[in-house]
Parts: structure tokens; sequence; C-alpha cells
């Protein structure tokens, strides 16, 4: 079974340049979602689908960053401008369905660097 | 407060050595609680999960959970080289959304 695709791996980018990042969740996993994490840090969460519905984009911040799961299936963060802080790795994750204890499969990330 | 705390600085343990790492949370509600394993470069991969009170085995990790004191810990039993890596706590509180602690590193001295 193939496991959570992100693309790409690397990024590095001019501050006020916009981004964009994909994800493809594991067959069949109806809730995906986006977390950024800082170096030391543990994943903070940015954003949760259940198949197309954001159902939880408090942590947001959506004056610079979207989001979109068309179809349910795939799904793009994008940055517009990104900053110097954005640096980070984005991290996406699936799971079967977002009830608790479900286990979220995490993909390989992707690395921003903002100069 | 944070939700999830691991205060705790790198481990070094010998090998073949127990390691053992705490974590505690605020949210008294919390009912699902997960440790993941993050190599150096690589996406958290989740190796144990409990819920209820008690200490659940998986091979050579267990993980130790007290609801009443608010804290789940995970041992590694005859640890290994290949056990080196940032150990993640996550809880999930009554929100439903996953919060990870900031981790704590172990290292595994051959």
């Amino acid at each position: 079974e193939a496991g959570v695709v992100q693309s790409p791996r690397y990024k590095i980018i001019e501050k006020k340049q916009p981004v964009a990042f994909w994800c493809n969740p594991i067959s069949g996993h109806n809730t995906l979602y986006w977390y950024l994490q800082n170096l030391g840090q543990g994943p903070e969460l940015l954003i949760r689908y259940e198949n197309e519905e954001a159902v939880d984009d408090s942590q947001l911040p959506k004056d610079r960053f979207s989001a979109e799961r068309l179809k349910g299936v795939d799904s793009t963060l994008k940055i517009q401008p990104a900053e110097l802080g954005d640096s980070a790795v984005y991290l996406c994750a699936s799971s079967l369905d977002g009830q608790g204890g479900e286990t979220q499969y995490f993909g390989p990330g992707t690395r921003l660097l903002v100069l | 407060q944070k939700e999830v705390e691991q205060n705790s600085g790198p481990l070094s343990v010998p090998e073949g050595a127990i390691a053992s790492l705490n974590c505690t949370y605020s949210d008294r509600g919390s009912q699902s609680f997960f440790w993941y394993r993050q190599y150096s470069g690589k996406s958290p991969e989740l190796i144990m999960s409990i819920y209820s009170n008690g200490d659940k085995e998986d091979g050579r990790f267990t993980a130790q959970l007290n609801k009443a004191s608010q804290y789940v810990s995970l041992l590694i039993r005859d640890s290994q080289p290949s056990d080196s890596a940032t150990y993640l706590c996550a809880v999930r509180p009554g929100n439903n959304r996953l919060a990870f602690g900031k981790g704590n590193q172990v290292v595994v001295i051959p």
C-alpha cells in the first residue's frame, strides 16, 4: 500500500513569493491533515479535512495561508506571500476517519526555506 | 500551560538498557494517547497508542497511562542504536485535535 505522498520535498523561495505544497493521502483515507513542524518542536495542526470539508481550520493563518481538497482526495496548501518565519517542515497526514483513536499516517514532508 | 509537555532534555542510554520517557497533559478529558518516533529528517511514525489506565506492551515498548495524574510514559527495553530518535507524545483532548509535545531525543550508545 502506498503511503502519503507529498511534493515537493524541498523548496527554497524568497520572501513575499507564493508557494504551494501538494499532498496525496493513502487511498481510502477520508481525513487529511496539514501540520507545520518547526525545528525542535512537535507538529502543529494547520487544517483538518473530512472528505472535502475543512472541519478544523482555526489554526490556519488565513491572511496568507489557504488550502483546498477538491473531490476529497488530493490537497494543496498555499502560502502567499511567504514570510521568513514560514520556514519549517510542512507535513501532510491522513487517517481512515477523524474520530478519536484513528492512526494518522504522515507523509515525508516538504521542507520550506524562505530567504 | 501547554496541552502536552515533554520537559526532559536529550536522553543518553547504553545499548541494552531501559530508556524511560515521560509526558504530561493538561486536558483531563483526553481519551487517546500516542507515542510517535521521528528519525532525524524523517516524518513521525506511530509506535504505540493507549486509551485506558495501566500498561500496554508491544515488543520492546511499553506505554503507561495514568489519567488521574495526567501523565503517559514510554519505556524502551533492551535499547538498540536503531532506537536513537526523537519520541513525540501526542494527546487527543476534547476538541478532537491531536496535540503533540515537543519531543524527547534519545541517543543509544553502543
